[in-house]
Parts: C-alpha cells; structure tokens; sequence
C-alpha cells in the first residue's frame, strides 16, 4: 500500500521557538494533504488542507499564522510551529490521498513537546 | 457527514471474531462507512470500506445491514496486535476529503 512518512518521529523544543515537520508521499504523487492534532486521550482533529500548489485551507479555530502550512510539491508538505508554546504539545499527524482511491494514508505521527 | 455512535470500549479473547458495531441512522444515500484503526501513539490504518454490500478485504469483514443504518466490522481471528481504537466514519467516498474522527472504539484482544 501506499506509505506516507513523517520527519522528525519526535521533537522537544523550547517554548518561543519553531518547529517543522514534514509530511512526504513516498510512493506515490498526493494532490491532496491533511494536517491533524491529537491530544493525549482524545480524537484527531483536523487542522487543515493542504493542496499542492495553493494556500493551505484552515478550521475554525486553527490560527493560519501560527501553523504555517506549505505544500510545494507533489510529494512533500510541511506544518511549521511558529512560536510554540507548550500548550501546542501534541500529537501531530498528516495523511494523503492518491486521488481516485476511496482510502486515506496516515503518516506514523509527530510527538512534540514544547517546554 | 452522518453521525456515529460506537461503544467506548469492548475486549475480545485472541483468536476469536471480534465484531465491532457502529450505528448510523442518519446516513445519506451517497455516503460509504470507512473503517479506520489507531494503534496507540501511531497514525490510523485504513481497513476497509463500504457502500451498501459487505465487503471484505484480507484484513476485515464490513456487514452493512439492509437498511444502511448499522454497520458492524468483523476482525475474524483477532490477535494481540489488532488491540487499537477503531474509527467507524461515514461520508461522502472519494479520498480528497478530511475525515470526522468521532471517538471511537477501545478493542482490547485478552490473551
């Protein structure tokens, strides 16, 4: 099946700083992209779209200049924590789609903890 | 996207069927149920899907009942490693839509 990876597996950063992750199709091209968040014990909650191209699509709540979102290629989208407080620890996962298929693929997930 | 109710928690013995239900009575026409599983601290797999006939797949069995509001996934020999949570989403198919993770189901397989 198709394999989405995610890099870094885990991340601890200081509060006040950034952090990036990035999300990468491995085999095969996704058009689409989706960021979610989950906290401890509870559901994923989709933070936003990412279509390759064009500005990411945000949800309620989601501060667009607070999770910089940028998918450039086919191949590869990033979520980058701007001044990260530890409020913003959490679970982070992405997933893909191939297009056409009625499956989604989920990145392994990001750990980050902000001290 | 339709409602779903699923049971917070269920055990199974490792070895037996584990069936899993989920209801939605306010599905639409045009709308599949996904079933999706999280093992803990790793992103969600997909099993498998459906429309309106069963469906299995080398993971899982779908039983959708006739009138479409109730579903239940059959885990035929569970194993240790089946224990996750398992999401029961329905939506409109196609895969460039977000998915509604409701809270799901804590499947623990008892050795």
């Amino acid at each position: 099946g198709a394999v989405v990876s995610q890099h870094p597996s885990w991340v601890i950063c200081k509060s006040g700083t950034s952090v990036k992750i990035e999300c990468r199709s491995l085999d095969f091209q996704a058009t689409t992209m989706f960021w979610y968040r989950q906290f401890p014990k509870q559901s994923l909650m989709l933070m936003a779209t990412s279509n390759e191209g064009s500005k990411a699509t945000y949800e309620q709540g989601v501060e667009k200049d607070k999770f910089l979102i940028n998918h450039a290629s086919l191949t590869l989208s990033t979520l980058t924590v701007t001044s990260a407080h530890p409020e913003d620890s959490s679970f982070y996962i992405c997933s893909a789609n191939t297009g056409g298929t009625f499956e989604q693929y989920f990145g392994p997930g990001t750990r980050l903890t902000v001290t | 996207d339709a409602k779903t109710t699923q049971p917070t928690s269920m055990d199974c013995a490792e070895g037996r069927a584990a069936n899993l239900p989920c209801n939605h009575s306010t599905i639409s026409g045009n709308e599949y149920v996904y079933w999706y599983r999280q093992i803990h601290s790793q992103g969600p797999q997909y099993i498998i899907h459906g429309l309106k006939n069963n469906e299995t797949n080398e993971m899982a069995s779908l039983i959708i009942t006739e009138d479409r509001k109730s579903s239940t996934l059959i885990l035929p020999h569970a194993t240790l490693r089946d224990t996750a949570v398992y999401y029961c989403i329905v939506r409109v198919g196609g895969s460039a839509r977000q998915l509604t993770f409701g809270s799901g189901t804590q499947l623990t397989v008892l050795p």
